[in-house]
């Protein structure tokens, strides 16, 4: 089972509000992601590092910004929350070593909604 | 700009049927992923496929891989209630990884 894990799982909160999404992984993996998906919609990539210090925005244009001083950890934050905020946001990792599957696995998931 | 294109977007079919969902994308890639979704939770990965010709088996589900058609099949065979889910097939381009937009997969019992 992977351990990756992402707090709150479940965040109601008003327009307006900065709001800090965590994602801790501990399998030392380098590469790590943020995706948003709408409910049954498909995931779109808005963050992603290659590992400390690293971090490049995605396909996805997102008001968020992320940062990554820690190898397990990859925060993601939103200064000022507003209601088209409102998502799922999947946090996801995998390992880089070479002639490896590189199998990449997701967190539990973090459900925003911003009144 | 990759594109992963995935066909059908929804299935519904028997119990017992066999079916198969298609994922086709535009850039080389060095892997192609297959997940499953059920409703509210995260995703579960089920196979990776990283070489021409390759093709992974897991109980009803089978996953192949034609990288110079990049095309890859997800085949389910006999069909039960309990595969019904969204799965999602994905690409790995320089390290980013980029989803189709998931087939909705529901079986009748």
């Amino acid at each position: 089972e992977a351990d990756i894990y992402q707090t709150p799982r479940y965040l109601v909160i008003g327009t307006g509000k900065k709001i800090t999404l965590e994602c801790s992984q501990t399998m030392g993996h380098d590469k790590m992601y943020w995706y948003q998906q709408d409910p049954g919609m498909e995931l779109h990539l808005i963050h992603y590092s290659y590992g400390v210090n690293s971090t490049e925005k995605g396909d996805l244009s997102s008001e968020s910004t992320v940062s990554r001083i820690r190898t397990e950890h990859f925060p993601l934050t939103l200064e000022s929350a507003r209601p088209s905020h409102t998502s799922q946001y999947l946090c996801a990792s995998r390992s880089d070593e070479a002639y490896k599957y590189n199998e990449q696995f997701f967190g539990p998931g973090t459900r925003l909604t911003v009144l | 700009e990759l594109k992963v294109e995935q066909n059908p977007l929804f299935l519904s079919m028997q119990e017992g049927k066999n079916y198969t969902i298609y994922c086709n994308y535009s850039t080389t890639s060095d892997r192609l992923y297959w997940y499953r979704q059920d409703p509210g939770k995260s995703l579960e990965s089920l196979f990776v496929l990283l070489s021409n010709g390759a093709v992974k088996q897991e109980g009803r589900l089978m996953a192949s891989l034609d990288t110079k058609a990049r095309l890859s099949t997800l085949h389910i065979t006999a069909a039960v209630h309990d595969l019904s889910a969204t799965y999602f097939c994905a690409v790995d381009i320089d390290d980013k990884i980029i989803f189709g937009k998931g087939t909705r997969l529901h079986i009748l019992p």
